[in-house]
């Protein structure tokens, strides 16, 4: 079964639309990422959510925005696309922080999602 | 400015061999976590070592921390083909909780 999933794998879309990708995880996590790759691999946090907090990178563009229904889906809304959105977005999920401590856990990557931006 | 800088950012070794990859960063760190992608695909976490741990094995993987000097290493013995990917290190800001951030990767190549 997998574990953190998106979708589409790949999107190819035209400069100036809205697009989503949708990010599901079945393993009970309560935190999720999404994550920007760009040609040179360089892997940037844009997200990371929980039932409490939204943590915002502050240099990622208010077009685009997280959206969660619920805890296994955090969806990424991209408004208004433009020539350098074209990444490869990557979805991860993590249990919480346990209460008092400063732990982190490991990241579950979903396979990333392909836009190229035309 | 990326937060974790790895070194080289890429490496050629002949299966057998043993590779080693560095990893630099600039704040105080609660962990460190070393992480693999293979081409086209997301990427795996391969193992956490925690700022009060100085070295931490896992199979192949043997990790180092130098919080003084700010500084990671990852060792892979023994390499194989199947090791050829990109690995990043991924630290775990102390006061930006929530923020990990990775550095540029190494890309590693290993040949049969």
């Amino acid at each position: 079964d997998t574990a953190v999933s998106q979708t589409p794998k790949y999107l190819v879309t035209q400069m100036g639309n809205d697009k989503s990708i949708k990010c599901e995880q079945n393993l009970g996590h309560d935190t999720m990422y999404w994550y920007k790759q760009d040609s040179k691999k360089f892997l940037k946090i844009m997200f990371s959510y929980n039932n409490k907090e939204l943590i915002i990178n502050e240099t990622v563009p208010n077009r685009f925005s997280p959206k969660s229904p619920d805890k296994a889906h955090l969806n990424l809304h991209i408004n208004s696309l433009e020539l350098g959105d074209s990444a490869v977005y990557f979805c991860a999920s993590s249990q919480d922080y346990p209460a008092g401590t400063a732990t982190y856990n490991e990241q579950f990557f979903g396979p990333g999602t392909r836009l190229t931006v035309l | 400015s990326q937060q974790g800088e790895e070194d080289p950012q890429a490496l050629s070794i002949q299966e057998g061999e043993n590779a080693t990859m560095n990893c630099s960063y600039k704040t105080s760190i609660n962990n460190l976590q070393w992480y693999r992608q293979n081409s086209g695909r997301g990427l795996v976490h391969l193992i956490l070592i925690r700022s009060n741990e100085r070295e931490k094995h896992s199979g192949r993987l043997r990790v180092t921390l130098d919080t003084s000097k700010k500084s990671s290493s990852l060792l892979i013995t023994a390499s194989r083909a199947a090791d050829t990917a990109s690995y990043f290190c991924a630290t775990d800001p102390l006061h930006d909780a929530g923020k990990s951030t990775f550095g540029d990767g190494t890309t590693l190549t290993v040949k049969p």
